[in-house]
């Protein structure tokens, strides 16, 4: 299994311009997130998805959007890219019941600069 | 919030037992407590999660206080490649699941 896979490494951008980050995993987790982690902090959570077609805002999801439409897939969008969106951003995932959630495996990260 | 409280940065000996301590005053008793770290520019990994018995496996050992509001990570022989940031996270209701700055551990060797 390659397990949460991330795509691109890196990434810069101009003010305004927009992108999709893009995450999948092979393990037929149900539960799928999107975390950012800036300079010497903790991550903070943006989006989650508990299955395909279902998503929920997490800790800080201004300037982002998400959809679901298959159990492998979680792609996170920017819209208009600002400065204060310069972070690495990780995807993971888990296989969750009842609303907890479980053992999370976490991809490897895409860091994006906003110029 | 289900926040947690970690010291800032720990040091340990190669070989000797490292012990992680966590505050999490606001948990209530349904509340998991899970234990992850982050080696150097890498996504975060499970190290072990407990909810009020003390527990084992490969990696590590958990132990959590009898009122469950502080739970102390315990590596039992530190390695190099232990060097990471540990963090603790306290499972709130409502998917509440946040990582605060973590403690980083030093190995010397």
């Amino acid at each position: 299994n390659a397990g949460v896979t991330q795509t691109p490494k890196f990434r810069i951008l101009k003010i305004g311009q927009s992108m999709t980050l893009q995450c999948a995993q092979d393990m037929n987790h149900n539960y799928m997130y999107w975390y950012r982690q800036d300079p010497g902090m903790g991550l903070k959570l943006i989006y989650y998805s508990v299955g395909a077609g279902i998503t929920d805002k997490g800790e800080v999801p201004n300037g982002y959007n998400v959809s679901r439409s298959t159990t492998e897939d979680f792609p996170l969008r920017l819209e208009l890219a600002a400065p204060s969106q310069t972070s690495v951003y990780f995807c993971a995932s888990s296989y969750s019941l009842a609303g907890r959630t479980d053992t999370q495996y976490f991809g490897p990260g895409t860091r994006l600069t906003v110029l | 919030d289900a926040k947690t409280t970690q010291p800032n940065s720990m040091e340990s000996n190669e070989e000797e037992p490292v012990h992680l301590p966590c505050n999490h005053s606001t948990i209530s008793g349904t509340d998991y407590i899970h234990w992850y770290r982050q080696l150097p520019s890498q996504g975060p990994e499970y190290v072990i999660h407990g909810l009020t018995s003390n527990v084992n496996n490969r990696m590590a050992s958990l132990a959590i206080a009898e009122d469950r509001k502080s739970s102390t990570l315990i590596l039992h022989r530190a390695t190099l490649r232990d060097a990471a940031v540990y963090y603790c996270i306290h499972e709130g209701q409502g998917f509440s699941f946040i990582f605060g700055k973590g403690t980083r551990l030093l190995v010397k060797p």
